[in-house]
Formats: C-alpha cells, sequence, structure tokens
C-alpha cells in the first residue's frame, strides 16, 4: 500500500475534462513535500508530465495541470484525447519512511 | 539525446542473482544522480534505489524491500549504471527501469530508460 492514494480508475469521453487526485498525508504533501506527475502509455515507459505541483516540461500541451492543496495534489486534463488513454502517477516524498521517492497506486485513464 | 539503454534482464531461479547495468548518453552522467524504478506486471512503479553523484560521495540508498540483497554502483568513466541483484525472490519479478534524477532541485525522474524483463522463477 503506498502513502500516496490514487483513484484505481477515471474515465471521460473525448473533449471532457477529467481529475485524478493524489492524497496523502502530513509527512508527505501535507508537509510541503512537491507533487510530480508521470504518463505511461501501454507498453511504455513512464515520461514527467507536471513536476513541482503545477509545472509543464516542455513539450507537454497545456490541457495537463497540476494543482496542491493541503494533503493532496490533483492533475487535470482538460480537451480529453484518445491519446492520453494511460496509466498516471504521482510521485513526491516522504519524511516518515526516509527514502527520497514515495509513488502513488497509479490510475488508469480510460477514454471512452 | 539523452538516452538510457537498459540491460542483463532474462529468467533467474529464486535465491539466485542478475546484473543490471544502463548505458548512459547525451548528458555528463557524472553530475546526476541515477535511480531504479522496477514495475511487476500489471502493477505500479516501486522504486527501488539511488545512487547519487560523486559531489554527495556516490551516497546510495534503497527501498526496504531490497535493502541487503541489491547493491546499486556507478561507473562515470564508463557512463554506467548497474544494478547487482542478489537473493532473488519471484516477487522481484518486474520490468527494471533506470531513471536520471533532474538536476534541477526538483529530483523529477526527467528521463527513463525502455526497461529490462527480470523474471524470478523456478
Amino acid at each position: 500500500q503506498s502513502v500516496l492514494t490514487q483513484p484505481p480508475s477515471v474515465s471521460g469521453a473525448p473533449g471532457q475534462r477529467v481529475t485524478i487526485s493524489c492524497t496523502g498525508s502530513s509527512s508527505n504533501i501535507g508537509a510541503g513535500y512537491d507533487v510530480h506527475w508521470y504518463q505511461q502509455l501501454p507498453g511504455t515507459a513512464p515520461k514527467l508530465l507536471i513536476y513541482g505541483n503545477s509545472n509543464r516540461p516542455s513539450g507537454v500541451p497545456d490541457r495537463f495541470s497540476g494543482s496542491k492543496s493541503g494533503t493532496s495534489a490533483s492533475l487535470a486534463i482538460t480537451g480529453l484525447q484518445a491519446e492520453d488513454e494511460a496509466d498516471y502517477y504521482c510521485q513526491s516524498y516522504d519524511s516518515s519512511l526516509s527514502v527520497p521517492v514515495v509513488f502513488g497506486g497509479g490510475t488508469k485513464l480510460t477514454v471512452l | 539525446e539523452v538516452q538510457l539503454v537498459e540491460s542483463g534482464g532474462g529468467l533467474v531461479q529464486p535465491g539466485g542473482s542478475l546484473r543490471l547495468s544502463c548505458a548512459a548518453s547525451g548528458f555528463t552522467f557524472s553530475d546526476h544522480y541515477m535511480d531504479w524504478v522496477r514495475q511487476a506486471p500489471g502493477k505500479g512503479l516501486e522504486w527501488v534505489g539511488r545512487t547519487r553523484n560523486k559531489a554527495n560521495s556516490y551516497t546510495t540508498e534503497y527501498a526496504a524491500s531490497v535493502k541487503g540483497r541489491f547493491t546499486i554502483s556507478r561507473d562515470d568513466s564508463k557512463n554506467s549504471l548497474y544494478l547487482q541483484m542478489n537473493s532473488l525472490k519471484t516477487e522481484d519479478t518486474a520490468v527494471y527501469y533506470c531513471a536520471r534524477v533532474d538536476s534541477s532541485g526538483y529530483e523529477t525522474f526527467d528521463y527513463w530508460g525502455q526497461g529490462t524483463l527480470v523474471t524470478v522463477s523456478s
């Protein structure tokens, strides 16, 4: 069980907006540690999507956005497209575990 | 162009050993922390461990699930990262990715290899 909790699955129709939550605690997100998001398309390696809670690397469409509040973070995808169907993972740091990286359990996005 | 290419995966019996390699190119390898991340079949990402750079004394950290069995090393002269896996268990079966830790301060994984599959089975 990860210390960062994500919904196992979300879905949306093309053009719609979906959000994926990443819920933590006072020892990770709530302590102010940054949250990063990765997209993993089927059969491929993960790709950095959002860093530092809300920043997009070069080349990532502005349809993807991130936010953080309290002990949770969210990834929003607007104008949903078929190619957005993938697994999404959040990442942060947890001070209680003494390791530099914790991942959420991942969320499968299905485009209907 | 940044490239990370893993090799060394395969089938190994429980209790056995395997050494994975990751060949890096397209960036100054010696400047970066480098990590291993694994993904069991149909499961999520699991952080395995990290080696820091020379400026940080090449210190290493490991996930509790592999500590004492896995060893991460690097050879900056060969732009290579290694993962020595001993006392392998069936639950170590996974695709193993090497990943570059960005040096901006955020410590995200900005580049990943394609992964190499390790299967632990009798």
